[in-house]
């Protein structure tokens, strides 16, 4: 059974830095492509950045060289390095997997939020 | 970008109506597209993707169509579990993009 498992959620001020973690299990993440997925309080679902099974990354344009996605395939885990960070971040941040070939999302985690605020 | 274009916003339906939900993209995206429901503090849920294929495990009273630019959702009876708010979403290429969502209120 695929799961996902988020943390490092919490309360940082403007300027300042978080990392998200996604902990992975009944799948292998070196085989799929990852994202995460944002959702400011009481708004809709915003993609914010994807590392494919290859490594290679994409990004939003708001968060392009603020934010970094990365993983440890031995740990079977996501990051999200979140740097600069604005009030506009503060949202509930998924972790999605991507399914094999078709790329839609097939499977989220939890989510974990994230509250940018002096 | 690709900017995705749901109505309505919001809905209100009765037990047993038949729901549509239409979803628009600025540009052709084949059938690249994906709808999820999202119940209040939970995770998107899965329902169709590739436009038209029913996600293993959703009731069969969920159907999806279309194929360029135009793409509706419907729910064949509506039940009272299906409450909730809607997204559609392109994956067509990055960066995927969402739907404003509808909610759907059960009368």
């Amino acid at each position: 059974e695929v799961q996902l498992l988020e943390s490092g959620g919490g309360l940082e001020q403007p300027g300042g830095s978080l990392r998200l973690s996604c902990a992975g299990s009944g799948f292998t993440f070196s085989t799929y492509a990852t994202s995460w997925v944002r959702q400011a309080p009481g708004k809709g679902l915003e993609w914010v950045s994807a590392i494919t099974g290859g490594g290679s990354t994409y990004y939003r344009d708001s968060v392009r060289g603020r934010f970094t996605i990365s993983r440890d395939d031995s740990k079977n885990t996501l990051y999200l390095q979140m740097n600069s960070l604005r009030a506009e971040d503060t949202a509930v941040y998924y972790c999605a997997k991507e399914s094999l070939g078709d790329s839609y999302i097939d499977y989220w985690g939890q989510g974990t939020l994230v509250t940018v605020s002096s | 970008d690709i900017q995705m274009t749901q109505s309505p916003s919001t809905l209100s339906a009765s037990v047993g109506d038949r729901v549509t939900i239409t979803c628009r993209a600025s540009q052709i995206i084949t059938t690249w597209l994906a709808w999820y429901q999202q119940k209040p503090g939970k995770a998107p849920k899965l329902l169709i993707y590739k436009a038209s294929t029913l996600e293993s495990g959703v009731p069969s009273r969920f159907s999806g169509s279309g194929s360029g630019t135009e793409f509706t959702l419907t729910i064949g009876s509506l039940q009272p579990d299906d409450f909730g708010t809607y997204y559609c979403q392109q994956y067509n290429s990055y960066p995927y993009t969402f739907g404003q969502g509808t909610k759907l209120e059960i009368k």
